[in-house]
This record gives structure tokens, C-alpha cells and sequence, in this order.
């Protein structure tokens, strides 16, 4: 069945330093949607990307759609503690409603 | 007002017991979904409901049993808890087809202890 990887599992910086979590899929991906999941909260969408090789920015957020729509990407700069939480990105197939999730990245900010 | 909301917010039970989670969303989406997250918070689909139809049944046992009376309600009833049912459970509802986004909406979660 479709699997989606994420690595790394867990990943502890200083507050201002850069953090990338990267996700890869074993099959070619209509979409990936990114989500947040904060401490002892629910995931909340941040973004979908649906073309090959797309990059999207939100403020200090950078996304990236590999070229054959299997991998992707998400780089925060200048991490704040306000970015603590866990990750998640989620693959979708055409034609299905499913959304396949990776096992996350948990993010710890140091202040 | 609240997207999606689920009750209980927390339910700790004993084995053997059955239960139910109910969800309601107020987005007028079509599609609602139920999500385990386990201990070590990995999200795994476990039914989808599209207008009131069952769309995606993974392999789930069948003393879980979703029922959806309505379009904006997708309930989780629980046959004979066992220790591993233990986890956050999550509803989330979206509307397919849209033209820019498909996005999830979560709701809060249940999570449910069973002793």
C-alpha cells in the first residue's frame, strides 16, 4: 500500500537556528498537505502543494514539492518557540480521498 | 463557533466496555473522517464517510462501527475495549473537489484510556 516517510523523527535546535523535516513517498502524489500539530492539540493545515516542483513560503516557512511528485519538503529559518510542535506531512493519490501520513517530525525550540 | 467538535474530550473506560465518540462539523463539508493517533502520535485513517456513504474502511476491527445519520455528524461506536484502543482519537471533515485546497479539518480530539 501507498507508505509516506518522514525523517527525522525528532529534531531539537536552538531557538534561531534553521530545521528542516523531509517526507517521501513510494508513489507518485496528486498532492502533499502539511500540517501542525502542537503539544496536546490537533493537527492544523498549513499548506497543500499540488505541482511538481512547486515552492511556497509562509513568512519563515518553506515548502517544496519534488519534481516527480514523490518527495517534499518543509525548512523553517530562524526557528522561534513559538514553532514547537510535531510536523506532519500527508500524501493524497488522485482519485482517492485518502490522506496517507507521515509519522511526523517533532520539533523542540531551545529559548 | 467551534468547525469540529467531538465528545468526550477525554473518556477512560474499563475493558470490555462500549462506547461512543460522537463529531459534529458546522463547515457544510461532505466527507468526514476518523483518525487514531497512537502513543507515539502516528496518524493512521481509519474510516471515511462521504454524504452519509462509507468511502474508506481500512483495516480496522470490526468492533469499531462508524455511523453517519447525517452529512454533518460521523459517530465511532466501540465494541469489547482492549488496552490497545487506547489513544487520541480524532474526527476531521473536508470537501473534495475544490478547485485550490482539500484541506482537513480537525477536531480536538477524544482520548480515551482503557483500564
Amino acid at each position: 500500500g501507498q507508505q509516506v516517510m518522514q525523517i527525522p523523527q525528532y529534531q531539537h535546535v536552538q531557538e534561531g537556528e534553521d530545521f528542516t523535516t523531509y517526507c517521501n513517498s513510494s508513489t507518485t502524489l496528486s498532492n502533499i498537505q502539511w500540517y501542525k500539530q502542537r503539544p496536546g492539540g490537533h493537527p492544523v493545515f498549513l499548506i497543500q502543494l499540488v505541482k511538481s516542483g512547486e515552492v511556497k513560503k509562509q513568512k519563515r516557512l518553506t515548502f517544496q514539492f519534488g519534481e516527480a511528485k514523490k518527495n517534499s519538503s518543509l525548512h523553517i529559518t530562524a526557528t522561534q518557540t513559538t514553532d514547537v510542535g510535531t510536523y506532519f506531512c500527508a500524501g493524497q493519490r488522485g482519485g482517492s480521498e485518502k490522506l496517507v501520513f507521515g509519522k511526523g517530525t517533532k520539533l523542540t525550540v531551545n529559548p | 463557533d467551534t468547525a469540529v467538535s467531538q465528545t468526550p474530550k477525554y473518556l477512560v473506560t474499563q475493558m470490555g466496555n462500549d462506547k461512543s465518540i460522537k463529531c459534529e462539523q458546522n463547515l457544510g463539508h461532505d466527507t468526514m473522517y476518523w483518525y487514531k493517533q497512537d502513543s507515539k502520535k502516528f496518524l493512521k485513517i481509519m474510516f471515511s464517510y462521504n454524504n452519509k456513504e462509507l468511502i474508506i474502511n481500512e483495516t480496522v476491527p470490526n468492533r469499531f462501527s462508524p455511523k453517519s445519520p447525517d452529512k454533518a455528524h460521523l459517530n465511532l461506536h466501540i465494541n469489547s475495549l482492549e488496552l490497545g484502543d487506547s489513544a487520541v482519537y480524532f474526527c476531521a471533515s473536508s470537501q473534495p473537489g475544490l478547485a485550490v485546497y482539500n484541506e482537513q479539518f480537525f477536531g480536538p480530539g477524544t482520548r480515551l484510556t482503557v483500564l
